[in-house]
């Protein structure tokens, strides 16, 4: 049972260029979510899922799209890449949305030049 | 909408010491409040949460959070600190989404 991963651990991007975070679990849970991490910010939402095939927007979602095409699986894709996306990106799953924990990835420390 | 306030960048406290975390909400309805850590290059992983019933709230490594709804505060505490407590600690409120606060270092010195 590994829980939640985060493909790649780190990445280093060019400005305009584009990629794609890959978040993977494997507890069957509906709900996933992607975050920011920027210092003396706490966590930020971008955007979450309540279930395969859907997505919604969350704090700062401008620059970032996200899909869910399998449960098990949420990707959020930077189209192109700006200084200001710097940031170590957390995804996490929780079996509901309310009053249930959420269980974190390991993160994805990305660099754009 | 939904805040959460933690008033200390960082809290020092020697070994063997009790700790507190002092953390803050604001939210309407019922809170659900949670708190997290996170140790250095790694993910956020869960300590504790309240939802309903008795205020005082135990959870994993010993650590505990005593929910004050007058005062909306859901301070973390722990009697006895361990240099190994040392790590960056998160609020959370979630009503609707769960939103978190900007964080506390606790720093564990022996």
């Amino acid at each position: 049972n590994a829980g939640v991963t985060q493909t790649p651990k780190f990445r280093v991007l060019k400005t305009g260029q584009s990629m794609t975070l890959l978040c993977a679990q494997d507890m069957n849970h509906e709900y996933m979510y992607w975050y920011r991490q920027d210092p003396g910010m706490g966590l930020r939402l971008i955007h979450y899922s309540v279930g395969e095939g859907t997505t919604a927007k969350g704090e700062v979602p401008d620059g970032y799209n996200v899909s869910r095409l399998k449960k098990q699986n949420f990707l959020l894709g930077l189209e192109s890449a700006a200084p200001s996306q710097t940031s170590v990106y957390f995804c996490a799953s929780s079996e509901e949305i309310t009053a249930d924990t959420q269980y974190f990835g390991p993160g994805t420390r990305l660099t754009v030049l | 909408a939904q805040s959460v306030a933690q008033p200390e960048d960082q809290v020092n406290v020697a070994e063997g010491n009790p700790l507190t975390v002092k953390c803050t909400y604001s939210v309407s309805g019922n809170p659900y409040l949670f708190w997290y850590v996170q140790y250095p290059n790694r993910g956020l992983q869960f300590l504790l949460k309240y939802i309903t019933g008795d205020n005082l709230v135990k959870g994993s490594y010993g650590f505990e959070a005593e929910f004050n709804k007058s005062q909306t505060s859901f301070h973390l505490k722990k009697p006895s600190a361990l240099v190994s407590d040392s790590a960056l600690y998160f609020c959370a409120v979630r009503g609707p989404k769960l939103v978190f606060g900007a964080g506390t270092i606790l720093r564990v010195k022996s």
